[in-house]
């Protein structure tokens, strides 16, 4: 474990549905991140909360809903998606948006939309 | 715009050999460098963090270097093993006066396979 914790591993889902991915971190990091990784493409950043306030949005569809309640807990709630948003959702956190540690990432959620 | 690119896309290599990953960057205004290791369908696990003002890190078999001026990464795994067989990322922090302040972006990856 990295010490940013994802559930679930995995979540299969119709397009009607509606899901909620989590993330927990207890490093004492200020700023979390989610991140969409599909097959052949580079980690697209989806979203930026730091100390629980959004500050990137990075043009995602309004089917995906981030929620930050805390400075631990990150949650990405999802409805009527589609079968192209299948893909590994990684959730990451660092100590500022700028730090000099670097980020630290979880294990991730793989998603399946059927 | 930020852009990284990692080469080669894929290598495999007989173990034991000694082998450099390629990472270039086209803004040279980087507050860090970051190399990961992503196993199939799994996280990212961080390897090597340089500075900015650093020229190489070192862990274990790893060696990263870093050439900011010129935009370039490398990451040398001495005496591979399979064990080594995975993906790896670089990824660059972007610093102030650049094109993506405060972003992390991500090269494609080289997967790497080692043979027993």
């Amino acid at each position: 474990e990295t010490g940013v914790t994802q559930t679930p591993r995995h979540l299969v889902m119709g397009m009607t549905n509606k899901k909620s991915l989590k993330c927990e971190q207890h490093l004492g990091h200020n700023a979390m991140y989610w991140y969409k990784q599909s097959a052949k493409k580079p980690l697209e950043l989806m979203f930026v909360y730091n100390f629980k306030e959004q500050t990137e949005n990075n043009s995602v569809p309004s089917r995906f809903s981030p929620e930050c309640p805390n400075s631990s807990h990150l949650f990405l709630h999802l409805h009527t998606l589609q079968p192209e948003d299948s893909a590994l959702y990684l959730c990451a956190s660092s100590q500022d948006e700028v730090s000099h540690h670097g980020y630290t990432f979880g294990s991730g959620t793989r998603l399946t939309v059927v | 715009k930020q852009e990284v690119t990692q080469i080669p896309a894929a290598l495999s290599v007989p173990e034991g050999e000694n082998l450099v990953l390629n990472c270039s960057f086209t803004d040279s205004a980087i507050y860090n460098l970051q190399w990961f290791r992503q196993d199939p369908g799994k996280g990212l696990t961080s390897l090597l963090l340089i500075q900015s003002s650093q020229r190489e890190q070192t862990s274990g078999r790893l060696n990263a270097s870093l050439d900011k001026s010129s935009g370039r990464s490398t990451l040398y795994i001495a005496a591979s093993q399979p064990g080594d067989s995975a993906t790896y990322l670089c990824a660059v922090l972007g610093d102030a006066g650049g094109t993506s302040y405060g972003k992390l972006t991500f090269g494609q990856g080289t997967i790497l396979t080692v043979h027993p």
